[in-house]
Formats: C-alpha cells, sequence, structure tokens
C-alpha cells in the first residue's frame, strides 16, 4: 500500500526559531494534510492542499505540494511554546476516501 | 459539546476480554472511521464506513469489527483483546474524502 515517510521524527528548538518538516512518497497523491495533535487530544486539521505546486498558509504556518506530487512541506514560522504537539502528514491518492499517514514530527519548543 | 465523542477515554482490560470502543457524532457527516495510533507509527486505518449500510476493513482490520448502527454512530469492537492491541483509538468523520474531523481518543491497555 501507500506509504508515507515524515521528517524529522522529533525537534528541539528555541522559542521564536523557524521550523520546517516533510513528507516524501514513492506515490503520487492528489491532497496533502496537515494535521496537528495536542497531548490528550484527536488531530486537528491546520492546512489542506489541492493541487500541485500550491502554497497555502495559515497564520505562522506555510504548507507546501510538492510539484511532482510525491511531497509537501510544512513550515512554522516564529514558533511559541503553544506549537508543541505532534504534527501529522497525510495524504489521499488512489484509495478513494482513505487518508494515509506519515509517522508524525514531535515539536518541542522551549521558551 | 464536542462533535465527535469517543467512550470510553481510558481503558484497561485483560487479555481475552471482550472490548467496545463507541464513536458518536452530531456532525452530520456520512463518513465515519476508525484509526490506531502507535509511537512513532502515525494513524493507521481499521475500518470505515461511508454510510450506515456500508462497511469496509483498512490496512489492519484483524482482530476487529465494527458496527454502524445509525449515521451518527460508529463502535469498534475487540473480540478478544491481546496485549498488542494496547494503543490509542481514534475515531473520524468527514463529508468529503479529504477533511476528516477526529474524536479525543481512546486510550486502552490490554494487561
Amino acid at each position: 500500500g501507500q506509504q508515507l515517510n515524515q521528517s524529522p521524527q522529533s525537534m528541539f528548538i528555541q522559542e521564536g526559531e523557524d521550523v520546517s518538516m516533510n513528507c516524501t512518497s514513492s506515490s503520487i497523491f492528489n491532497t496533502w494534510l496537515w494535521y496537528k495533535q495536542d497531548p490528550g487530544e484527536g488531530p486537528v486539521l491546520l492546512i489542506a492542499l489541492y493541487k500541485a505546486g500550491e502554497l497555502t498558509s495559515n497564520g505562522r504556518l506555510t504548507a507546501q505540494f510538492g510539484i511532482t506530487r510525491k511531497d509537501s512541506f510544512l513550515n512554522i514560522s516564529a514558533s511559541i511554546p503553544s506549537d508543541v504537539g505532534i504534527y501529522f502528514c497525510a495524504g489521499l491518492g488512489t484509495s478513494y476516501g482513505k487518508l494515509t499517514f506519515g509517522q508524525g514530527t514531535i515539536l518541542t519548543v522551549h521558551p | 459539546d464536542a462533535d465527535v465523542t469517543q467512550t470510553p477515554r481510558n481503558r484497561i482490560t485483560k487479555t481475552g476480554k471482550r472490548i467496545m470502543l463507541e464513536c458518536s457524532q452530531t456532525k452530520g457527516h456520512d463518513r465515519m472511521y476508525w484509526y490506531r495510533q502507535d509511537p512513532g507509527l502515525g494513524l493507521r486505518l481499521i475500518y470505515y464506513s461511508f454510510d450506515v449500510k456500508d462497511i469496509n476493513k483498512g490496512e489492519i482490520s484483524d482482530g476487529y469489527s465494527v458496527s454502524r448502527q445509525a449515521q451518527a454512530k460508529f463502535s469498534l469492537s475487540l473480540e478478544s483483546a491481546i496485549p498488542n492491541q494496547t494503543a490509542l483509538y481514534f475515531c473520524a468523520t468527514s463529508d468529503r474524502v479529504d477533511t476528516q474531523y477526529f474524536g479525543p481518543g481512546t486510550r486502552l491497555t490490554v494487561l
């Protein structure tokens, strides 16, 4: 089946720093999604990308749908303590209605 | 009130016991999903349902069964729980193929 490789697995940064994470796949995806999971809660959708090359922002978050349709990137600018959590990428490919999730990136922000 | 609720939130049980996890939603969505989350593995799809009469296996359905009692209710059962089914379980709903809304999760421990 389709698989997503998400990196890095974890990040430890200082407040105010920028963050970058990415997901890659050997398969083509038609939609890329980025979710954030806070401790003790379910994932919450941050950004959705529907077109190759698309660049979309949501506040301090910016995500891009790779031109090859096999990768996506998420950037967080000027990180703050409440950015801590697990970030997941997810792709919608040829399996109708079924998302494939990356392994997650654990983000820790030191004040 | 939360749009997607899961009960129980935490459960400790013994090997061989039958367990049912329940999910309810007030979003009016037709599509519902059950995922399992393990550290370092992201979310993996167990079962999904696109309407009340539709049930489909996901990538890790062995050892699990589901019931879609109504549009708003989707339950997951472990007929005979085993220790490697210890995990976080999430229910999700969507009205489109991509935007999935997650419940708060159930932490299950099988001793």
